[in-house]
């Protein structure tokens, strides 16, 4: 399939641990997104990459949420030492260039976050 | 502060009939706006856009209408078919190419047969 892909679909983890989440953008897209959306709420943007830097960190919650992006393609978001709060689904977006909306952004299915 | 809102959780429409969901911003330098609609269990997909310079923009069932003075948009779906039945979220950019898309809420739609 040529789509965006996420692993793992779901991810259940224990309050404390730390958590990998992993990004697939589709082949030549430069720019690659991060959301959450918690339940009953909508996405919250957490980072976006252009390339392998990311120009706008500004929705990462804490600095227990880093994410990087590597060769221009696979991107994954860590999140150390979990919390309850943490539960969530993590969406993952890539577009064909560009950070605002003048390029569509194709999404993941997610990757759905329970903290126990 | 919710710069994006959209005010009613969850709709319901006969299908045939027409589907509006409302959308509002206060950021007045959004420039350009987005429908996405979302499944269960999958990730959301692109519907429609506008940018600012227009008020409608249309597509097959779909039209989106924006009110600039207002800072209103609302997405338009006529008919209503049962495959309409998804989450709508409304999302809005500035102009530049490094600007992010803040999303609002969503809305459930469901479109009982």
């Amino acid at each position: 399939g040529a789509g965006v892909s996420q692993s793992p679909s779901n991810k259940v983890t224990e309050k404390g641990k730390d958590v990998e989440l992993r990004c697939d953008p589709i082949s030549g897209h430069t720019a690659l997104y991060w959301y959450r959306q918690s339940l009953g709420q909508g996405l919250e943007f957490l980072i976006y990459f252009q390339g392998n830097s990311a120009p706008d960190k500004s929705g990462l919650p804490s600095d227990r949420f880093s994410a990087e992006r590597t060769g221009g393609s696979v991107s994954t978001l860590t999140i150390q030492r979990t919390q309850q709060e943490d539960s969530a689904v993590y969406l993952c977006a890539s577009s064909l260039a560009g950070g605002g909306a003048f390029h569509e952004q194709f999404f993941g299915p997610g990757t759905r976050l329970t903290v126990l | 502060d919710q710069q994006v809102k959209q005010n009613s959780p969850s709709l319901s429409v006969q299908e045939g009939r027409i589907s509006i969901l409302n959308c509002d911003y206060t950021n007045s330098m959004f420039d350009y706006f987005l429908w996405y609609k979302k499944y269960p269990a999958e990730g959301p997909t692109f519907l429609i856009s506008i940018s600012s310079i227009k008020d409608k923009n249309e597509d097959g069932r779909f039209t989106v209408f924006l009110n600039k003075s207002a800072k209103h948009l609302s997405l338009h779906i006529v008919p209503s078919q049962p495959g309409d039945s998804a989450v709508y979220f409304c999302a809005a950019s500035g102009e530049t190419s490094y600007d992010k898309v803040i999303f609002g809420p969503g809305t459930s739609l469901s479109v009982i047969p």
